[in-house]
């Protein structure tokens, strides 16, 4: 149980144009759902929160209006990266908490490598 | 959330046991310790989290002091499929603040 997806898994993309990695929670409703930046040798940088049917938070230094988190659903979060560029390039990991039921676990994602050329 | 320190690397022998230590000596009193690991290219593994009590499941145990200043985690028999960086985290919970990823510590298991 308490498992999480990611689609893509790897996406390469043109410097300007724009990226949705999707994130579903497969076999729980996920109350909330974090995304995480990671560059290489580096550790996981929480980006933003969501919770279903609500904005999201974002962490400093995040750019809303580049990075659009859409939680449409208990089983959905979507995260788009706006006219990507190549320091946009990175390891971007979801993950997903089921709330009291799941002991408020955090769950990850297997992460999408997105590449911008 | 107090802050951890754990050693950047550790080795252990394939089939022993991994022990993994962790400090946490400004921890609160309604702060958790959790454990999660990442195998290269891939999401964090949750594995355990505790508070006061030690706790064991299925992948490993956590023996957390009676002072809860430090916590260790186990892995029983360590396989080669253990090498990973090991992140031991703090926060208030459960359903606290965001999980704040430190350095960790590289697990290399050798056969």
């Amino acid at each position: 149980g308490a498992v999480v997806s990611q689609h893509p898994s790897r996406v390469i993309c043109k410097s300007g144009t724009s990226v949705k990695i999707e994130c579903r929670s497969l076999d729980f409703q996920a109350t909330t759902m974090f995304w995480y930046r990671q560059f290489p040798k580096q550790s996981l940088m929480l980006m933003a929160t969501s919770n279903e049917g609500s904005k999201a938070t974002y962490e400093q230094g995040v750019e809303k209006d580049k990075f659009l988190i859409n939680h449409a659903s208990l089983t959905l979060s979507t995260l788009t990266v706006t006219s990507a560029h190549p320091e946009d390039s990175s390891f971007y990991i979801c993950s997903a908490t089921g709330g009291r039921v799941l002991l408020y676990v955090e769950f990850f994602g297997p992460g999408t490598r997105l590449t911008v050329l | 959330d107090a802050k951890t320190t754990q050693p950047p690397s550790m080795d252990c022998a394939e089939g022993r046991a991994a022990n993994l230590p962790c400090n946490h000596s400004t921890i609160s009193g309604n702060e958790y310790v959790y454990w999660y690991r990442q195998i290269h290219s891939q999401g964090p593994q949750y594995i355990i989290h505790g508070l006061k009590n030690n706790e064991t499941n299925e992948m490993a145990s956590l023996i957390i002091t009676e002072d809860r200043k430090s916590s260790t985690l186990i892995l029983p028999h360590a396989t080669l499929r253990d090498t990973a960086v090991y992140y031991c985290i703090v926060r208030v919970g459960p359903g606290g603040n965001k999980l704040v990823f430190g350095a960790g510590t590289i697990l290399r298991v050798k056969s």
